[in-house]
């Protein structure tokens, strides 16, 4: 079974551009989560999405968007870009039976000039 | 407030045991889990453990839960070259799946 698939690998951006990430769930998970992971924060909850609808949201701007497909593939954007915003991007896809294990790609590292 | 607590550096002999420990403030979390992330990779989920049990064991991995505390500790045993890595203890917290992650226990194995 595939795993998670994120894409692009890497990004580079300028200040107040907006980017979209990708993120294929693992075969037959509905839900998908989104991390961002800096060195000054650490990893940090973005929000969750299940079947197409936004199930969970963490305390970030509303720079910060995502929705999702019916495939369950799912699409975070971040509008006018910021220095901070760079970081390594993870999603993590979860099956909705058992226990809630949270199988995560390889993330996308955004760096913004 | 959700935290998850976590020292930052261990360092290890190889074929010794490493023992990461790792506190949390949400009694109501369901699962507790350890991750490893290696230079430039994501988060390998390594094991869990359900909120009612006081250990599990998987191989040379062994999970300690002592809710009263909210203290959680991961054992490696024989602690090899390829264990180097920074590992991270989640808690979930408001139900689905956010977890709220500690800072990271890099892990640093010498011979």
């Amino acid at each position: 079974k595939a795993g998670v698939t994120q894409t692009p690998r890497y990004l580079i951006k300028t200040r107040g551009q907006q980017v979209t990430l990708s993120c294929s769930p693992i075969s037959g998970h509905r839900s998908v989560s989104w991390y961002q992971q800096t060195p000054g924060q650490g990893l940090q909850f973005l929000f969750e999405y299940f079947s197409e609808t936004q199930r969970n949201k963490g305390n970030f701007p509303g720079r910060f968007s995502g929705r999702q497909f019916s495939n369950s593939r799912s699409e975070m954007n971040v509008s006018t870009l910021e220095l901070g915003d760079s970081a390594l991007y993870l999603c993590a896809s979860s099956s909705t039976s058992g226990n809630n294990e949270q199988f995560f790609g390889p993330g996308t590292r955004l760096t913004v000039l | 407030g959700e935290d998850v607590e976590q020292s930052l550096f261990l360092s290890v002999r190889e074929g010794d045991s490493s023992v990461i420990n790792c506190t949390y403030t949400d009694s109501s979390s369901t699962y507790l889990y350890w991750y490893k992330q290696e230079p430039g990779a994501g988060l390998q989920l390594l094991t869990y453990i359900f909120s009612n049990m006081d250990m599990k064991q998987d191989q040379r991995l062994t999970v300690l839960l002592n809710k009263k505390d909210k203290h959680l500790s991961l054992r490696i045993a024989d602690t090899q070259t390829g264990d180097s890595a920074i590992y991270f203890c989640a808690e979930t917290s408001g139900g689905y799946n956010k977890l709220i992650f500690g800072a990271g226990t890099r892990l640093a194995v010498h011979p």
